[in-house]
């Protein structure tokens, strides 16, 4: 069983589009977390929740929404997508901010 | 100027040596994530430290909150050990950017 799961793994779209990215953990955790690599393998973490409140949200655009119908998903909605936010996505979670976080594989986005 | 700094940000190596990883930051910080990313892109957790040593196999971990540093140690290294490698620090979750260690056989 995987314990942090992201779907799809690669994501090929237009300028302009809507996309969501989907990450379930089936780990028990209470955070979860985006995180963006850019092309020079840079992270950076996007948004974390915790018990399905934002608790950190750095200075991205608001293109970008997360959204958790529950405790085991965050899923990432970005709309209007720009070809700088072609990059590989990562979801993690852990079980507090303190503790070991666990990755999914990443996806990977390209924006054309 | 990045709030983590790592160093070196590359490290070529010969299978075998001892190998140390410098992270430093300047933030408070409740704990300390090493991390390691293979080729493949796949993120693996190594280390969470708020203080002293850590040791898993091959590799140590050690913090030093006074001076706001971590170490990550690799002895007798080996080809499989390449890949990024990347300290994190809690709270605010803020990253370096990263050393690319290559083993050599």
């Amino acid at each position: 069983d995987t314990a942090v799961s992201q779907t799809p793994k690669y994501l090929v779209t237009q300028m302009g589009n809507d996309k969501s990215i989907k990450c379930e953990q089936n780990l028990g955790h209470d955070t979860m977390y985006w995180y963006k690599q850019d092309s020079k393998k840079f992270l950076k973490i996007m948004f974390s929740y915790n018990n399905k409140e934002l608790i950190i949200n750095e200075t991205v655009p608001n293109r970008f929404s997360p959204k958790s119908p529950d405790k085991a998903h965050l899923n990432l909605h970005i709309n209007s997508l720009e070809l700088g936010d072609s990059a590989v996505y990562f979801c993690a979670s852990s079980q507090s901010y303190r503790t070991e976080a666990f990755f999914g594989q990443g996806t990977r986005l390209t924006v054309v | 100027k990045n709030e983590v700094e790592q160093s070196p940000q590359n490290l070529t190596a010969q299978e075998g040596e001892f190998i140390t990883i410098n992270c430093s930051y300047s933030v408070g910080i409740s704990a300390l994530h090493w991390l390691q990313q293979h080729p493949g892109g796949g993120i693996v957790s190594l280390f969470m430290l708020s203080s002293g040593k850590k040791k898993h196999g091959r590799l140590i971990a050690t913090i030093n909150i006074q001076e706001k540093h971590s170490s990550l140690h690799i002895t007798a290294s080996h080809p499989r050990d390449s890949a990024v490698y990347i300290c994190a620090v809690f709270q605010k979750l803020v990253f370096g950017q990263g050393t690319r260690l290559t083993i050599n056989p």
